[in-house]
């Protein structure tokens, strides 16, 4: 079952609010990825974590908190944020190890800061 | 440098039509991976291929097809006898093997329009 899962689909916020995303796998993955999409373009890399390490922070402000609390899950914290951090947030899985591991994408939080 | 061209930004295709989307990678490494994914309107990347850079066999898979040339570093998606949901954004991506990183490089995508 190749199957990641996001919550919430949608989420709406202001700029002083605190959310988190949310996303579960249970394929035994031990490397977890948070991407942002913006329409139009790929996808881009924020953070890898690997065997619930943070191994990559991609320069992310910090109005973007990551956290991996267990092996199956991830949460994005959200503090603070600005209009232009409205995107598609896509988290995947992946076998941990070298690159070239098919990452599987779960189907992604739609983010409105207003 | 690494690269992954897309140089089809949108194409639109009659239902039953074959369609060939191109994808053009840069990489100094010999050992790299090439993937595809299909990312539809509900916005789910999903897998559609990966192949490594030893591996130059062609492959089909139903209506899918892919025709990896390494002398021309390319890496080419068919759809035989498209249909409508087909239509997609369709994204090629490449990972260096030798780089100890997870990243992906992936191109611009190709919007792929299959009219009924």
């Amino acid at each position: 079952d190749t199957e990641v899962t996001q919550t919430p689909k949608h989420l709406v916020m202001g700029m002083t609010n605190k959310k988190s995303l949310k996303c579960e796998q249970h394929m035994g993955h031990r490397a977890m990825y948070w991407y942002k999409q913006k329409a139009k373009k790929p996808p881009e890399l924020m953070f890898v974590y690997s065997y619930e390490k943070l191994s990559i922070n991609e320069s992310v402000p910090s109005r973007f908190s990551p956290e991996c609390p267990n092996s199956s899950l991830l949460n994005l914290h959200l503090h603070a944020l600005q209009p232009e951090d409205s995107a598609l947030y896509l988290c995947a899985s992946s076998r941990p190890g070298a690159a070239g591991e098919t990452q599987y994408f779960g189907p992604g939080t739609r983010l409105l800061v207003l | 440098a690494q690269k992954v061209t897309q140089a089809q930004t949108e194409i639109s295709v009659v239902e039953k039509e074959d369609v060939t989307l191109d994808c053009v990678y840069e990489t100094r490494d010999t050992t790299y991976y090439l993937f595809w994914y299909k990312q539809p309107p509900s916005g789910e990347l999903v897998f559609l291929i990966r192949r490594n850079s030893f591996d130059e066999q062609n492959e089909i898979s139903g209506r899918y097809s892919w025709n990896f040339q390494k002398s021309t570093s390319s890496f080419n998606f068919t759809i035989t006898a498209s249909q409508v949901v087909d239509s997609a954004v369709y994204f090629c991506a490449l990972s260096e093997a030798n780089r100890r990183t997870y990243k992906y490089i992936f191109g611009t995508g190709t919007r792929l329009k299959v009219l009924a």
